[in-house]
């Protein structure tokens, strides 16, 4: 696509239910990442995808936290048992390949858990 | 550890006056660096980026910035801010065997008229 599209834009959920994000990077986007941006607290990095193969999953904050790529396009972020601290938003990125850096994001997924 | 720091949390400016932000950089490798512009509910826009070769940077809309390896810096500068360059900004560092960038907290802008 033209640019990269996540979905859902907005999802409230309740405490202790799992929840999906998506990603669809941009076409021919070889790698991919998730970052999570809470108020005051600029991006923490989640996950890297080098096609889908994850490098680096340093980020992930707990094993309730997954993320997976498929076909080296469209990724899905995984939270289950949500918590009230995860309440964030989810944004995703790709660049060409992982070493050009050069980050193109999404709009986000606003994750609201109560 | 790798970190970048943003001093300002928030800037307020009047419309037509100029604008700096600083960002420092703390990073082992030889760093790429970027500024970032998030406007609300949006993500985020590359505003510029720094890889190597001249210090100075031009960007989009009227954004430069500079790399002081010396001072471990990368201020974003504007000459002539407008109103609709309120938003925030983020300063964010990567190397190029490292696949993710690591983001300052952000400083945000305000315009006054």
């Amino acid at each position: 696509g033209a640019g990269v599209s996540q979905s859902p834009s907005n999802k409230v959920t309740e405490k202790g239910k799992d929840v999906e994000l998506r990603c669809d990077p941009i076409s021919g986007h070889t790698a991919l990442y998730w970052y999570r941006q809470s108020l005051g607290q600029g991006l923490e990095f989640l996950i890297y995808f080098q096609g889908n193969s994850a490098p680096d999953k340093s980020g992930l904050p707990s094993d309730r936290f997954s993320a997976e790529r498929t076909g080296g396009s469209v990724s899905t972020l995984t939270i289950q048992r949500t918590q009230q601290e995860d309440s964030a938003v989810y944004l995703c990125a790709s660049s060409m390949n992982s070493g050009a850096n050069v980050l193109t994001f999404g709009a986000g997924s606003r994750l609201t858990v109560l | 550890a790798q970190s970048v720091t943003q001093p300002d949390i928030h800037i307020t400016v009047s419309e037509g006056a100029s604008l700096e932000l600083r960002c420092n950089y703390s990073y082992g490798a030889t760093p790429y660096l970027f500024w970032y512009v998030q406007s609300p509910g949006q993500g985020l826009q590359l505003l510029l980026k720094y890889f190597s070769g001249d210090t100075l940077v031009q960007g989009i809309k009227g954004f430069e910035a500079e790399f002081k390896r010396s001072q471990s810096s990368f201020n974003l500068r504007k000459p002539s801010v407008h109103w609709s360059d309120a938003a925030e900004y983020f300063c964010a560092v990567g190397a190029r065997s490292q696949g993710n960038l690591i983001f300052g907290k952000g400083t945000k802008l305000s315009v006054k008229p």
